[in-house]
């Protein structure tokens, strides 16, 4: 069992759409947790990060955490073309170690 | 404009060779990742160092593999000898102090080993 778990996708939505994506991960004691984005060619880029269980919202992104289900995700609200990319879960455990990536397609 | 640098951005080279990797992090950041990724094992981090001094190389092969940072300006990543499956891209990052959580990737060298 990979220690970060995503579903690779691609995860096909309408613009203006809400696109969710998902994770797991295996170590209980895992204690923050982060999103990056990633356009095609490009490098990683932090867009959000969540400590505590519940929501954080930034803009049109909501980060959830679920420690008791070992369960974090990324909504994005109202879906614009620009949005796709791949969305890479990442979970700190002394350095962080990163899911496969989640492939998410925005059509207009 | 801050930003991690990163060179070659692309690099083509024949089996056996050596390949060197340079990284410039962002000016007064200490903390230097070195990233590989492939489309089949993703984003994993080969070592990382702070205040020039590796502090966890446990993802790098070390028969072929090392990394140095000569100075604060500096972090490079050697493959002695290069080999098909080392073609990848390989980011370096950097990070202010015990802040590893907020991470800047550089834009990333292409490597392919032919």
């Amino acid at each position: 069992q990979k220690e970060v778990e995503q579903n690779s996708g691609p995860l096909s939505v309408p613009e203006g759409a809400i696109a969710s994506l998902n994770c797991t991960y295996s170590d209980r004691g895992s204690q923050s947790f982060f999103w990056y984005r990633q356009y095609s060619g490009k490098s990683p880029e932090l867009i959000m990060f969540i400590y505590s269980n519940g929501d954080k919202e930034d803009g049109r992104f909501t980060a959830q955490l679920n420690k008791a289900s070992q369960y974090v995700s990324l909504l994005i609200r109202d879906s614009q073309p620009s949005d796709s990319a791949t969305y890479l879960c990442a979970v700190m455990r002394g350095k962080l170690i990163f899911g496969q990536g989640t492939e998410l397609s925005v059509k207009p | 404009d801050a930003r991690v640098t990163q060179t070659p951005r692309d690099k083509v080279t024949e089996m056996g060779q050596e390949v060197t990797m340079r990284c410039q992090p962002i000016l007064g950041h200490n903390t230097v990742f070195w990233y590989r990724q492939t489309m089949m094992q993703g984003l994993e981090l080969l070592a990382y160092f702070r205040n020039r001094a590796p502090l966890d190389d446990s993802g790098m092969p070390k028969d072929r593999f090392s990394a140095e940072m000569p100075d604060a300006t500096l972090a490079t990543l050697k493959i002695q000898p290069s080999e098909p499956r080392d073609s990848a891209v390989y980011f370096c990052a950097s990070a202010w102090g015990n802040v590893i959580d907020t991470q800047y990737f550089g834009p990333g060298t292409r490597l392919t080993v032919l």
